[in-house]
């Protein structure tokens, strides 16, 4: 799996665009940028995910680069209910034979809200 | 709240004590997930299930011992456990297994805390 690197917290004013970065350098061509957030004691939560193109959904944006060497999360108008860990993963085939796939989950970010 | 139902929330047991967590979805996946979470750290895959079968097992300890009895349930059978193992568990689920299913987020429950006394 490629690994992901994300700063370890990040702060962000209510009703402001949250920007949430992620570098995963080493991505290979076939693995997937995946976003998931942890609200305290909750299970991860799916947000979006992406290959090359830029995805927009009801809950965010995902922007990656042309390279794929690192992408953006994009929360647009921030609540405190956004306050959790945010993870990005580069999700891979589990072996050559594509015969199953994992999620490996780093550190995170922990975005924190404020009023 | 998720699709993936996890009961019970809390369990406190015993090291000699057997007990079961139990996990159910109704979206008509095929692949389920025990994942372990320590406080403060990220989750970690334990088992991949696709189509009832095992298919990943990440060298989990065998006093933790999968089952998924039909594609809708998975549960995970613990017995004489260490307090080292108190953590979060968190089920999960997808489509399925595969290249075909690789762009198919996969759906988490809330988990079950559990702690070893």
């Amino acid at each position: 799996d490629a690994k992901t690197t994300q700063p370890p917290s990040m702060d962000c004013a209510e009703g402001r665009a949250a920007n949430l970065p992620c570098n995963h350098s080493t991505i290979s061509g076939n693995e997937y940028v995946y976003w998931y957030r942890q609200i305290h004691s909750q299970g991860p939560q799916y947000i979006i995910h992406g290959l090359k193109n830029n995805e927009t959904n009801e809950m965010a944006s995902l922007i990656i680069t042309e390279d794929r060497k690192s992408s953006t999360l994009i929360l647009p108008h921030a609540t405190l209910r956004d306050t959790a860990v945010y993870y990005c993963i580069a999700a891979a085939l589990f072996n050559s034979g594509g015969s199953n796939y994992k999620l490996t989950f780093g550190k995170g970010t922990l975005l924190t809200v404020n009023p | 709240d998720t699709e993936v139902t996890q009961t019970p929330k809390h369990l406190v047991m015993g090291m000699t004590n057997k007990k079961s967590l139990k996990c159910e979805q109704h979206m008509g996946h095929r692949a389920m997930y025990w994942y372990k979470q320590k406080a403060k750290k990220p989750p970690e895959l334990m088992f991949v299930y696709s189509y009832e079968k095992l298919s990943i097992n990440e060298s989990v300890p065998s006093r933790f011992s999968p089952e998924c009895p039909n594609s809708s349930l998975l549960n995970l059978h613990l017995h004489a456990l260490q307090p080292e193992d108190s953590a979060l568990y968190l089920c999960a689920s997808s489509q399925g297994q595969g290249r075909r299913y690789s762009n198919q987020p996969q759906h988490f429950g809330d988990g079950t805390r559990l702690s070893i006394l």
